[in-house]
C-alpha cells in the first residue's frame, strides 16, 4: 500500500498561515492526494484533494510537488476551530482509504 | 447535521451480550465503510461495501458481522466482544468508490467492553 510520512504535531498562531507538509514518495500515477481533518470528539471530515494541479477551495489550498512525491495543505488564516488532527491519504483504484497517524495541529491564541 | 447518521452514539456492554451498531446515509452513496479508532491509535478499516456487496474484510475477527441490507444502511452486529474491543467505530460513505471521491463520516459510535 502507497504510503505517506506527517509530522507528529505541529503548532501555529492564531490568525496566521499554517503549511501542512507530507511527504509519499511511493505514490503510483493513478493514485489521488486526499486530506482529511479530525476535531475533537467528531469523525474526520474531507478538506480537499488532488492529482497533479494545486488545488484550492473555500478550507484550505492543496500545494502538489511536481514529482508528486510531496504536498502540503495550507490554511490560510488559521483560527482556534482548526485545531485538528490532519490526515493525508493517497487513495487509488483499490478503493481503501487508508489512515496514517496524521499531524496533531496546535493553534495557539 | 452531517449525512451519515450512527446509532447509537455510546454503548456499553458486557462480553457475552449481543448489540448492533447501525449507520445511516441520505447522500445517496452507494459505498459504505466501517473504520475502527482505538486510544492512540490510527483509524483502522474493517469493512467496504459497494452497492451492497462486501468488497473488503481486513482480517477483522469474526465476532464483528457487518450487513448492508440496501444502500442507505449499514449495520456492525457484535457478540462475544473482548475488553480491547472498546473504541470509537466510524461508518462513512462515498459514491462509487472513485478514487477521488470524498468520504462523509458519521460522528461516531463509542463502545466499552466490560
Amino acid at each position: 500500500d502507497a504510503k505517506t510520512t506527517q509530522p507528529n504535531s505541529m503548532e501555529s498562531n492564531e490568525e496566521e498561515p499554517v503549511h501542512l507538509p507530507c511527504n509519499h514518495s511511493t505514490i503510483s500515477g493513478t493514485d489521488y492526494i486526499h486530506w482529511y481533518r479530525q476535531l475533537p470528539s467528531q469523525g474526520p471530515e474531507y478538506v480537499i484533494h488532488g492529482l497533479t494541479s494545486n488545488v484550492n477551495n473555500r478550507m484550505a489550498s492543496l500545494a502538489i510537488a511536481e514529482d508528486r512525491k510531496s504536498s502540503t495543505l495550507i490554511l490560510h488564516r488559521a483560527t482556534l476551530r482548526d485545531a485538528a488532527v490532519y490526515y493525508c491519504i493517497l487513495r487509488g483504484r483499490d478503493d481503501k482509504i487508508i489512515f496514517g497517524k496524521g499531524t496533531r495541529l496546535h493553534i495557539l491564541p | 447535521e452531517t449525512g451519515v447518521t450512527q446509532t447509537p452514539r455510546h454503548l456499553v456492554m458486557g462480553m457475552t451480550n449481543k448489540k448492533s451498531l447501525k449507520c445511516e446515509q441520505h447522500l445517496g452513496h452507494n459505498a459504505m465503510y466501517w473504520y475502527k479508532q482505538s486510544a492512540k491509535k490510527p483509524l483502522e478499516l474493517m469493512f467496504v461495501y459497494s452497492l451492497e456487496e462486501r468488497v473488503e474484510n481486513n482480517s477483522v475477527p469474526s465476532r464483528f458481522s457487518p450487513e448492508c441490507p440496501n444502500s442507505s444502511h449499514l449495520f456492525l452486529h457484535l457478540h462475544t466482544l473482548q475488553p480491547e474491543d472498546s473504541a470509537l467505530y466510524l461508518c462513512a460513505s462515498s459514491q462509487d468508490g472513485a478514487a477521488w471521491g470524498e468520504l462523509f463520516f458519521g460522528e461516531g459510535s463509542r463502545l466499552t467492553v466490560l
